[in-house]
């Protein structure tokens, strides 16, 4: 079982609609929580982190995290053609520790 | 502003070379990340150093690679004689927040590219 699963995509959207992204994670330790967005060649960019269950909101991202069902999420809403990109899924089980990444999932939204 | 920046964005070098690729801190950090990313794969822990001592490190990270901070600023990752499947993305990251609320920021990366 992988650490860290995302499906690869690609996911399309229609500009102005919600795209949603799921995680799921396998160490029942983790603690930390977050979602990156690559664009091709770049760096991977932090947009939202997490660490109690529940959401958080920043601006057109949400972010869910359910421990007990081992689960994070991430909606985006009213989608633009910029927010095109792999998202990543990150976890960490302690402070200090490494990230460890879901392979991502290609967000494509089509204008 | 980048939270740290590296050097050379990007590097050609024939196997068997040495390559040293660095991690510039905009503000004194202790703690310090490398990271890889091979091409169409996921991004991959490799060292993590903490006050000038490797704190952690991954299958990955054998002797062909070593880490260290040689003039208390810079920080920078050798692979001492590369191989192809060196060539790869290769991220440095540093830490912000503290405990639970840590969050790691990356630099602009280094593309290693290895004939």
């Amino acid at each position: 079982q992988k650490e860290v699963e995302q499906n690869s995509g690609p996911l399309s959207v229609p500009e102005g609609a919600i795209a949603s992204l799921n995680c799921t994670y396998s160490d029942r330790g983790s603690q930390s929580f977050f979602w990156y967005r690559q664009y091709s060649g770049k760096s991977p960019e932090l947009i939202m982190s997490i660490y109690s269950n529940g959401d958080k909101e920043d601006g057109r991202f949400t972010a869910q995290l359910n421990k007990a069902s081992q689960y994070v999420s991430l909606l985006i809403r009213d989608s633009q053609p910029s927010d095109s990109a792999t998202y990543l899924c990150a976890v960490i089980k302690a402070a200090g520790n490494k990230l460890t990444f879901g392979g991502g999932t290609r967000v494509l939204v089509k204008p | 502003e980048p939270e740290v920046t590296q050097t050379p964005s990007h590097q050609v070098t024939q196997m068997g070379q040495e390559v040293i690729l660095r991690c510039v801190p905009i503000s004194n950090h202790l703690y310090f990340y490398w990271y890889r990313q091979i091409l169409g794969q996921k991004v991959e822990f490799l060292v993590s150093f903490y006050n000038n001592e490797i704190s952690e490190k991954s299958e990955i990270f054998d002797d062909q690679f070593s880490v260290e901070r040689p003039d208390g600023s810079n920080f920078t990752l050798k692979i001492r004689s590369t191989k192809l499947e060196d060539s790869a993305m290769y991220f440095c990251a540093r830490t912000t927040g503290q405990g639970a609320m840590e969050t790691q920021y990356f630099g602009p990366g280094t593309r290693l590219l290895v004939l």
